[in-house]
């Protein structure tokens, strides 16, 4: 079966302007989440989700980044007025309930 | 809140050889999972190992293998007869069983030399 889907692969961006990234999770998953990770570092938790609520946004960097979620499928990560320290790899992850999260392959942002 | 500490960024190991990776986490939680992730140089993140809390038995997985330790809140990783191929990074985490919510570790880099 298809796995967690994240487009798109790769991104540059000018500063200062908006990105949207997308992810896929494997079907009937109901947890999502999103993890930034700079360059040779670990994993940053920015947000989940369980459905299409967020009980968890506590990892959000700023007011620049959102992200929403429809039932329990697409989520979508946006960061306004980008900047150059947003240049990450961004990884997306699906879970059923109880269960280890499966990762897409993430989207490397560039900022220039 | 939970935190996940991996004390060795970096360490190097000959092939065939035993390496243990350590993590130590920090919770109030009763009931949780413990996993150990892989990332190798391709980004994508793979399962290596899962632990529930409630059971005492340490997890295996082939060369793959736990020692859990609830009380002193330790889960390390070790990896036996070790492969070129083992070398990633390898990250530890911690997932809240009543809400699912993960967090990682810093992570190590874990090199097997030839």
């Amino acid at each position: 079966g298809a796995g967690v889907s994240q487009s798109p692969s790769n991104k540059v961006t000018e500063k200062g302007k908006d990105v949207e990234l997308r992810c896929d999770p494997i079907s009937g998953h109901t947890a999502l989440y999103w993890y930034r990770q700079r360059l040779g570092q670990g994993l940053e938790f920015l947000i989940y989700f369980q459905g299409n609520s967020a009980p968890d946004k506590s990892g959000l960097p700023s007011d620049r980044f959102s992200a929403e979620r429809t039932g329990e499928s697409v989520s979508t990560l946006t960061i306004q007025r980008t900047q150059q320290e947003d240049s990450a790899v961004y990884l997306c992850a699906s879970s059923p309930m109880g269960s280890e999260a499966f990762f897409g392959q993430g989207t490397r942002l560039t900022v220039v | 809140a939970q935190t996940v500490t991996q004390s060795q960024p970096e360490m190097s190991v000959q092939e065939a050889e035993t390496v243990t990776l350590s993590c130590t986490y920090d919770t109030s939680e009763s009931n949780y999972y413990l996993f150990w992730y892989k990332q190798p140089p391709s980004r994508q993140m793979i399962l290596v190992i899962r632990q529930e809390a409630y059971k005492q038995q340490n997890a295996t997985e082939n060369r793959f293998s736990v020692n859990f330790q609830k009380a002193a809140k330790s889960f390390s990783l070790k990896i036996s007869d070790s492969q070129l191929g083992d070398t990633a990074m390898y990250f530890c985490a911690f997932m809240r069983s009543r809400d699912d919510k993960i967090i990682f570790g810093k992570g190590t880099r874990l090199h097997i030399l030839p």
